[in-house]
């Protein structure tokens, strides 16, 4: 099993343009999310989707959309990127949203300039 | 939401002795508290985890405990490493029992020196 595989791995925007942050996992988790990292903090969760057709917003939403059509894949749109989305962004599966570890992709390093 | 306040935010101890990190949240719902390492340019991953009907778990190494009245908790690592270097996360559930993911602590870093 590849995990939880997130593309691109670096990218630099221009401020106004705008992106989708691929994530695909292959474990048959319910359960995907979005994190931010931003330098030095922890991760705050963007959006998160406890089944294909179902999502909703997290801690930080603003400035970003998602989808499930799928089990398996849960993209994150960034529209009209500004600098303050500059962060490193992290997808994440769980078999169950508690108790259960959550499994994290090797994240997406996004420059807004 | 939940609110996830950790400390310290760097920790640097002699290698072989004992580190921890702490660790409170806010709502009383929560039942659930995951640990996480992150490496330099890595993922978090999972190293422990505890949930609300114990009072302490351990592996190997690590151990965690969880006081809910005072609803806060604890990673201890002993006998430490050069491989414990690292940022640890402490976590609880984004709004208590709730099924949306995780709030996480800012993260504390913890220095090995030799």
């Amino acid at each position: 099993n590849a995990g939880v595989t997130q593309t691109p791995k670096f990218r630099i925007l221009k401020i106004g343009q705008s992106m989708t942050l691929q994530c695909a996992q292959d474990m048959n988790h319910n359960y995907m999310y979005w994190y931010r990292q931003d330098p030095g903090m922890g991760l705050k969760l963007i959006y998160y989707s406890v089944g294909a057709g179902i999502t909703d917003k997290g801690e930080v939403p603003n400035g970003y959309n998602v989808s499930r059509s799928t089990t398996e894949d849960f993209p994150l749109r960034l529209e009209l990127a500004a600098p303050s989305q500059t962060s490193v962004y992290f997808c994440a599966s769980s078999y169950s949203p508690r108790n259960t570890e959550a499994f994290f992709g090797q994240g997406t390093r996004l420059t807004v300039v | 939401g939940e609110n996830v306040e950790q400390h310290p935010s760097t920790l640097s101890v002699q290698e072989g002795d004992s580190a921890v990190i702490k660790c409170t949240y806010s709502d009383s719902a929560s039942n659930y508290f995951p640990w996480y390492k992150q490496e330099l340019g890595k993922r978090p991953q999972l190293i422990i985890d505890i949930r609300s009907n114990v009072g302490e778990k351990k592996d190997q190494r690590i151990a965690v405990t969880l006081n809910k009245t005072a609803k806060h908790f604890s990673l201890h690592i002993t006998e430490t490493q050069p491989e414990d270097s690292a940022v640890y996360f402490c976590a609880a559930p984004y709004s208590g029992g709730g099924a949306d993911g995780l709030t996480f602590g800012k993260g504390t870093h913890l220095i090995i020196q030799p």
